[in-house]
């Protein structure tokens, strides 16, 4: 049973607007979550993360905002730019700090 | 150049002929793990090494081993591959403590 549950497969925005990308996870004993962006034939790269214990981070133009209550988390992209575009995955890490949960991904296209 | 590094990066191959791939990385990180990376399922977990001779198993540990002798290595055992093993496979590394992982280019499997 999927943990971590990423509900849209793709994502279409204009350059310079704002990208929301979504995820929900089940298991309330997760400590860290985690975006990661992947590009065809490579290996998926940590973008951002942020604690449990937290709301918001914030690197640049990505915003990762967790809401617990609701067990969602989003990532916000602004502006996005056309070499954002890739496939997102959102990630969650177990509270033991072993094993690591993926949903299973939203590709991105930002439109020039 | 830090860096996770898998080799073979494509292998296309026979039900029931044992096979390796293999992991290195160049960053000292104690934390090693594997992952199976399927249409519609994200990216799942399939073992994980604390430290050099300690593994445990993820969500889809069946029909895989490793071992983990050396910090820098940590190789994928297929001892006896079957089709719906077929799949691209990433490796990854971190720092204990640290969520965010370093990841391989993937490798890609065929199992016929």
């Amino acid at each position: 049973d999927q943990q971590v549950k990423q509900n849209s497969p793709s994502l279409s925005v204009q350059e310079g607007r704002i990208s929301i990308l979504n995820c929900d996870y089940t298991n309330s004993m997760f400590d860290y979550f985690l975006w990661y962006k992947k590009y065809p034939a490579e290996g998926p790269t940590f973008l951002i993360s942020i604690s449990s214990i937290k709301d918001k981070n914030e690197d640049g133009r990505f915003t990762v905002f967790l809401n617990k209550s609701a067990k969602h988390l989003s990532l916000h992209i602004v502006p996005s730019q056309p070499g954002d575009s890739a496939v997102y995955f959102c990630a969650a890490r177990s509270n033991t700090g072993n094993q690591f949960y993926f949903g299973t991904g939203t590709s991105l296209t930002v439109i020039p | 150049e830090a860096q996770v590094t898998q080799n073979p990066r494509y292998l296309i191959t026979v039900t029931g002929k044992k096979l390796t791939v293999t992991c290195s990385q160049n960053m000292n990180h104690e934390y090693m793990s594997w992952y199976r990376q399927d249409p519609g399922l994200g990216l799942r977990q399939i073992y994980y090494s604390m430290n050099v001779e300690v593994t445990d198993k993820g969500d889809v540990p069946e029909g895989y081993k490793v071992s983990r002798k050396e910090k820098r290595n940590f190789p994928l055992i297929l001892e006896s591959p079957s089709p719906n093993q077929t799949s691209l496979y990433f490796c990854a590394s971190s720092l204990m403590g640290l969520a965010e992982q370093f990841f391989g280019p993937g490798t890609r499997l065929t199992v016929l």
